[in-house]
């Protein structure tokens, strides 16, 4: 398994302003993953990450406006820029391990962001 | 296209009653499929997972789910609930393919939440 934790924890930001979330994994995982959970609603795959490469977005997500970082196999970091009252949201970050059980993620426990 | 329903939006049982809560997937090969469970201002805690062999799995805090192909579900049940159990279930399926771009991409159903009365 692995324990990973989050900063902020939340945050509340003006409208056109950015924030930088950080993730910090306690082992070395080969997959991270950003979700986002906007309120009442499920967990949407915003992109992935792996290190030493360009993070995967999906579909209605682009990397101008969430760009992401994966500078080693412990860390990542995920930016909301330009933010609206429409990026009021909770983001978590989750790792996979490595091998076919890389579909067994571990989440942390999310940044929840109120844009005003 | 993956997708997982989970068509109990709320649920509220009586402590000490039994749980049942109800997960459907739709995928054409064999999934791999989760329940989490996020309490309130938490993140997700895996509780237990699907990936082959034994169709009824048991996860953590006496969860149990059973993985029926005929039906495409993986229902989550436990025989006795208890007060900590008030949270949100969340059922996901994942698949080893390189699906949409996201290799090890899990897809989530919005959610059951679960009440419990004293």
């Amino acid at each position: 398994s692995a324990v990973i934790s989050q900063k902020p924890s939340r945050d509340i930001c003006q409208r056109g302003t950015s924030l930088t979330i950080q993730c910090q994994v306690d082992s070395q995982v080969t997959m991270m993953f950003w979700y986002r959970q906007q309120p009442g609603q499920s967990l949407t795959l915003i992109a992935t990450a792996n290190q030493g490469s360009e993070a995967t977005y999906e579909s209605g997500f682009v990397i101008d406006k969430f760009p992401i970082s994966r500078p080693n196999l412990t860390f990542s970091t995920l930016t909301v820029s330009n933010m609206s009252p429409e990026d009021s949201s909770i983001y978590l970050c989750s790792a996979g391990t490595s091998g076919y059980s890389y579909n067994e993620q571990f989440f942390g426990p999310g940044t929840r962001l109120t844009v005003l | 296209a993956q997708s997982v329903t989970q068509p109990d939006i709320h649920i509220t049982v009586s402590e000490g009653a039994s749980l049942e809560l109800r997960c459907n997937y739709s995928y054409g090969a064999t999934p791999y499929l989760f329940w989490y469970v996020q309490s309130p201002g938490q993140g997700l805690q895996l509780l237990l997972k699907y990936f082959s062999g034994d169709t009824l799995v048991q996860g953590i805090k006496g969860f149990e789910a059973e993985f029926k192909r005929s039906q495409s579900s993986f229902n989550l049940r436990k025989p006795s609930v208890h007060w900590s159990d008030a949270a949100e279930y969340f059922c996901a399926v994942g698949a080893m393919e390189n699906y949409g771009g996201s290799q090890g991409n899990l897809i989530f159903g919005k959610g059951t939440k679960l009440s419990v009365k004293p």
